[in-house]
């Protein structure tokens, strides 16, 4: 089974740029993932499937300031012009065999 | 997209619960479907999915003989038997449909119900 690594916490101030990553472990490296956004106290909420070629399709609303790119076994999401409102979690998903995976989440602080 | 989970509360080590989840706004019988939760403070958890049909069906090992899920695709709705329940079930359940009729990633998420075992 696919494991996937993610910081624990990270922080950029506002309207800056950040890059959060998700590393898919060993013989893992084409997999393709999801990233999900959780703000305080809500559902998470789906923001794209990203493939290990970089392409990236969004789900619906998503703005425009979310993109996605890969690396090898890393997977990235990169917000920019950060916003108040993107301070949140941010897990990355994948599966493999009728399993799903969750890496352990990030928490973005908007300084 | 709407998914709403009901069926959440509070009750007793070794006790049993069933949640719903209710979905609208796409082909239900299409799409294959999961469960999954969140402990207090803690990160998600995959806890089951179910193909489109119902006629695959996967468990995290945490729950595997414990928990049942299944769909009835006539009523658009799945569900989460849950029996032995441990302590360290207590999360916010989450229910989510999958990008096709088979396992692959999230694209939509309830709002959640929170389940409470304690005595």
């Amino acid at each position: 089974q696919p494991v996937l690594t993610q910081s624990s916490s990270a922080s950029a101030s506002l309207g800056s740029s950040v890059k959060l990553t998700c590393t898919l472990s060993s013989g893992h490296s084409s997999y393709i993932i999801a990233w999900h956004q959780q703000q305080p106290g809500k559902a998470p909420r789906y923001l794209m499937k990203l493939e290990g070629s970089g392409t990236y399709n969004k789900g619906s609303g998503v703005p425009d300031r979310f993109s996605g790119s890969s690396s090898g076994a890393d997977r990235y999401l990169t917000i920019s012009n950060l916003q108040f409102e993107d301070e949140a979690d941010y897990y990355c998903e994948t599966w493999d065999s009728n399993t799903q995976v969750f890496g352990g989440g990030t928490k973005l602080t908007v300084l | 997209v709407q998914l709403l989970e009901s069926g959440g509360g509070l009750v007793q080590p070794g006790g049993s619960l069933r949640l719903s989840c209710a979905a609208s706004g796409f082909t239900f019988s299409s799409y294959a479907m999961s469960w999954v939760r969140q402990a207090p403070g803690k990160g998600l958890e995959w806890v089951s999915g179910i193909s489109d049909s119902g006629g695959s069906t996967n468990y995290a090992d945490s729950v595997k003989g414990r928990f049942t899920i299944s769909r009835d695709n006539s009523k658009n709705t799945q569900y989460l038997q849950m029996n032995s329940l441990r302590a360290e079930d207590t999360a916010v359940y989450y229910c989510a449909k999958q990008c096709s009729g088979t396992s692959c990633y999230d694209d939509y998420w309830g709002q959640g119900t929170l389940v409470t075992v304690s005595s």
